[in-house]
C-alpha cells in the first residue's frame, strides 16, 4: 500500500489567497483526520470524518477553514482567505474502525502564507 | 477532559546512553496508550502501543509499560543511536471506540556521536 498521500508537499501563497490541501487515505480505512502542527501549539486536531461524514470539527480555528470528504478516497482542507498565521504543516491521517485505532499519517503539507 | 503530559525537550544524549521520556495521562475509563515518532520532514508513525494496564509495548529497542496506578507510560531505550534522533509523541485513545486521539506536545531527542 502506498500509505496516506498528501498534495502538495509544499505550498507558498500570499495572504488573502485560497489554499486547497488534498489527501488520499489508505484504502479501506474508515476514519480520516486533519491535523495542524506548529512550534507554538504543537499538533492540533482540526476535524475528523467517519465514512465520509464529518464527526467533530471543533478544532477548526475559524470559518475561513473548511473540509470536505466527497468519497472514501479523497478529502480536501480549504483555507479562504489565507493569513500568515495559518503557516504550519498540515497532516492528514487515516485509521480503521476496528483494532486499537492506530493512525497512519501522511508526509504533510508545509504551508507558508506571506 | 483527556490529557497527556509529556516532558519538554529537547533531550540531548550521547550515543549508547540510556533514554527515558516521561509521559503521564488523565483519562476516564481504560484508554489505549501510544508512542509515535516523527523523523525530520516526515509524518508521525506508530512506535509502540499498550491497550491495557500492565501491558508492555516494545519496538526497535524501545519499551513502555502501561501503569494505571501512576497513570504513566514512560518511554525507555537502553542504548540510543544517532538514527533515533526524532520527536516522540505520547498519545492516548479513549476507551469505548471513540476515535479522537489526544497527543502530547512532543519531545525532541537529539543523539550525538
Amino acid at each position: 500500500d502506498a500509505g496516506v498521500i498528501q498534495s502538495p508537499r509544499h505550498e507558498v501563497t500570499e495572504m488573502g489567497q485560497e489554499v486547497t490541501l488534498r489527501c488520499k487515505p489508505i484504502s479501506g480505512h474508515d476514519y480520516l483526520f486533519w491535523y495542524r502542527q506548529t512550534m507554538m501549539r504543537g499538533l492540533e486536531l482540526l476535524i475528523y470524518f467517519n465514512n465520509n461524514v464529518p464527526i467533530d470539527d471543533s478544532g477548526m480555528p475559524e470559518d475561513r477553514f473548511s473540509a470536505k470528504m466527497p468519497n472514501a478516497s479523497f478529502s480536501t482542507l480549504k483555507i479562504q482567505p489565507s493569513e500568515p498565521r495559518d503557516s504550519a504543516v498540515y497532516f492528514c491521517a487515516s485509521s480503521l474502525a476496528t483494532g486499537y485505532n492506530e493512525q497512519f499519517f501522511g508526509p504533510g503539507t508545509r504551508l507558508t502564507v506571506l | 477532559g483527556d490529557s497527556v503530559t509529556q516532558m519538554e525537550g529537547p533531550v540531548t544524549l550521547s550515543e549508547e546512553a540510556f533514554l527515558t521520556i516521561n509521559c503521564t495521562y488523565t483519562a476516564t475509563g481504560y484508554p489505549s496508550l501510544f508512542w509515535y515518532v516523527q523523523y525530520p520532514g516526515e509524518g508521525l508513525q506508530l512506535l509502540l502501543k499498550a491497550t491495557k494496564a500492565d501491558d508492555k509495548g516494545s519496538n526497535k529497542g524501545f519499551e513502555a509499560t502501561y501503569r494505571k496506578e501512576t497513570t504513566s507510560f514512560h518511554l525507555e531505550k537502553g542504548s540510543v543511536q544517532v538514527s533515533d534522533s526524532a520527536v516522540y509523541f505520547c498519545a492516548l485513545n479513549p476507551s469505548g471506540g471513540y476515535q479522537k486521539v489526544t497527543f502530547g506536545i512532543g519531545t525532541k531527542l537529539q543523539v550525538i556521536p
